[in-house]
Parts: C-alpha cells; sequence; structure tokens
C-alpha cells in the first residue's frame, strides 16, 4: 500500500538558517509528489508538486523540492527561513484517478523558528 | 474569487448525535473531497465526489456518508457521533475528477463531548 513517512516530528531552526524537511514515499508507479504548508487551526496551502520532468521544483515562498526515485524521497528545501515559515509541513503523494485520486499525507513536521 | 468555503467553521456536539457539515468548492471546480484531520496527524481521505458521484472512499465506518449537490456542493454526515470524531473536517475542490492538485478550505472543527 502507498504511504508517506515524514521521519522528523519537530525541527527547530535559526531565523536566517537553512531548512530540510524529509519525506520518504512508497509507492509502486511514478507517483504525483505534493507538499502542503498548515497554520494552526487553518487548511491546507499547497506550497508545491511534482508529476513529471525536471526533478527539482520550484514553489511559493521560496521552497524547492528535489524529486529523487533511486531514495523514494521528495524532501522540502528553503535556503533562509523567515519567521512567518513557523507552521505544520505536510508530504502527500496522489493516487492515480483510476484508483480514486485520494491524497495520501505523512504525519507532518511542525517547524518552529527561533529568532 | 472565493476559494473553497466550509462552514459551519466550529461546532460541538453530543456523543449519539448527528452533524452535517458542508463545503462549497471553487467556482467551476466540479470534484470535491472530504478529509479528516486528528489533532497531531496528517489528514486522512473519506469521500472524492465527482459530478454528483462518489468516486472514491477511505477506510471510514457505514455512519460517514455525503453526497454532491447539483451547483457541485457537498454535504458530509456523521451519524451516532463518538468522541474519536473529533477532529478537523477539510474540504478540497479540484476543477476535474482526474485532476490530483487539490485547493483546500479551511476546514470544520467538530468537537465531540
Amino acid at each position: 500500500a502507498q504511504s508517506v513517512t515524514q521521519p522528523d516530528i519537530h525541527i527547530t531552526v535559526s531565523e536566517g538558517a537553512s531548512l530540510e524537511l524529509r519525506c520518504n514515499y512508497s509507492y509502486g508507479a511514478t507517483p504525483y509528489l505534493f507538499w502542503y504548508v498548515q497554520s494552526p487551526g487553518q487548511g491546507l496551502q499547497l506550497l508545491l508538486k511534482y508529476f513529471s520532468g525536471d526533478t527539482l521544483v520550484q514553489g511559493i515562498k521560496g521552497f524547492e523540492a528535489e524529486f529523487k526515485r533511486s531514495q523514494s524521497s521528495f524532501n522540502l528545501r528553503k535556503p533562509s527561513v523567515h519567521w512567518s515559515d513557523a507552521a505544520e509541513y505536510f508530504c502527500a503523494v496522489a493516487e492515480p484517478y483510476n484508483q480514486g485520486g485520494k491524497l495520501i499525507f505523512g504525519q507532518g513536521t511542525e517547524l518552529s523558528v527561533k529568532p | 474569487d472565493a476559494g473553497v468555503t466550509q462552514s459551519p467553521t466550529h461546532l460541538i456536539k453530543t456523543r449519539g448525535q448527528h452533524v452535517t457539515l458542508r463545503c462549497s468548492p471553487i467556482s467551476g471546480h466540479k470534484s470535491v473531497s472530504w478529509y479528516q484531520q486528528v489533532l497531531g496527524q496528517g489528514p486522512q481521505f473519506i469521500f472524492q465526489y465527482y459530478e454528483k458521484e462518489e468516486r472514491g472512499r477511505g477506510n471510514f465506518p457505514d455512519r460517514f456518508s455525503a453526497r454532491q449537490f447539483p451547483n457541485y456542493s457537498s454535504e458530509l454526515n456523521v451519524n451516532a457521533l463518538l468522541l474519536g470524531d473529533s477532529a478537523l473536517y477539510l474540504c478540497a475542490s479540484s476543477p476535474r475528477g482526474e485532476d490530483t492538485e487539490a485547493f483546500f478550505g479551511q476546514g470544520t472543527r467538530l468537537t465531540v463531548v
């Protein structure tokens, strides 16, 4: 069965430091991969997505992610973190449309930013 | 343009009661999905509807049901509420059933006491 693992439950970084959030997936075919961000009590906002092509994808708010098939990973990066980036981050894989098209989410990584 | 709207934003119910949550998709979107997010976890898929037909169902008991209306809005119904149903319920819409990019609403926070 498809699954997504985010190994880090909570990460704290200093403002201005670089950030990498890890995501590993288990999926038989070429995956559709996503990163979402969620502020407390809010819905999910799409940061970026990977469907095919260039394995380095750029998203909003200065985020990027790299798809590595050999490692089954889709890690999220940002070169310089801002205090407003503090939130919960979710990695997700999408099932094909003919299997329901649902999103399968990881457990999330909570990001705290120190001044 | 308005995004995905959900109502109500917060709700408190007693065990055994019934609840109806509502979702209006982005204008022009024909597919609506529902997710349950328990505190500290990622969202779990409940249902997907497209053109008023159920296209997918997650691993939830029959107490959970949903429907989609001709205007593409949707309702999620939960019967015989349990304490464990307390969660943030998220609605997502997409233009077509085959789209995998979903746009999420702010959610309905359901508390069962």
